[in-house]
């Protein structure tokens, strides 16, 4: 399946470094969310845009910087990353359907911060 | 309080077995519930939406208690395609238009020949 995809797919930085993740979603949907996923921990909503306008940043420090050009890219800008930062970070993209509205992930980028 | 908490897991049952998983949410303004299913190191994919009248697609049903705040989901005859872990999802609605998912921790299975 090629509905949401993301780029790289396995990322390893420095905490001096600046990267960037891209996602990209082919299914014409409306809404982009950025989530982050820790072991053992249940996945976490990072950022959410619905029409490329930013709707929802859940407390996330500002050394993740997300970017949204239009409703079918997406991208996180790192900068000067912690250890802790290192996750699985998914993509996700949804029609905007209210309350039923079922979200589609992309693989993931699995980041490791030394 | 968590918004979603699962059982925490592992199953590990044979082939042919049957298992059950259940959730609690927090939010009883909560709208929509789904389980989705998140393989080894992949993303995780929608494997079916609860309904209040509970709901059965092949060998899964699941179930969805309000008024306890409960959601289950019961797997028939294991495959050991089965074999993944389990996410709980809640849509907890706050007038927002978006959906807006909490996830639980997730359930791992494991299916044995």
């Amino acid at each position: 399946e090629t509905g949401v995809t993301q780029t790289p797919r396995h990322l390893v930085m420095g905490m001096t470094n600046k990267k960037s993740l891209k996602c990209e979603q082919h299914l014409g949907h409306n809404a982009m969310y950025w989530y982050k996923q820790s072991a053992k921990k249940p996945l976490e909503l990072m950022f959410v845009y619905n029409f490329k306008e930013q709707t929802e940043n859940n407390s996330v420090p500002s050394r993740f910087s997300p970017e949204c050009p239009n409703s079918s890219h997406l991208f996180l800008h790192l900068h000067t990353l912690q250890p802790e930062d290192s996750a699985l970070y998914l993509c996700a993209s949804s029609q905007n359907q209210g309350t039923t509205d079922t979200q589609y992930f992309g693989p993931g980028t699995r980041l490791t911060v030394l | 309080r968590k918004e979603v908490e699962q059982d925490p897991g592992p199953f590990n049952v044979p082939e042919g077995a049957t298992v059950a998983f259940n959730c609690t949410y927090s939010n009883s303004a909560s709208q929509s519930f789904f389980w989705y299913r998140q393989d080894c190191r992949k993303e995780p994919k929608l494997l079916m939406s609860v309904y209040s009248s509970g709901n059965e697609d092949g060998r899964f049903t699941a179930q969805l208690n309000r008024a306890s705040q409960y959601i289950s989901l019961l797997i028939r005859d294991s495959k050991l395609s089965d074999s993944a872990t389990y996410l709980c999802v809640v849509n907890n609605d706050r007038g927002s238009t978006l959906g807006r998912l909490y996830f639980g921790r997730g359930t791992q299975l494991t299916v044995w020949p």
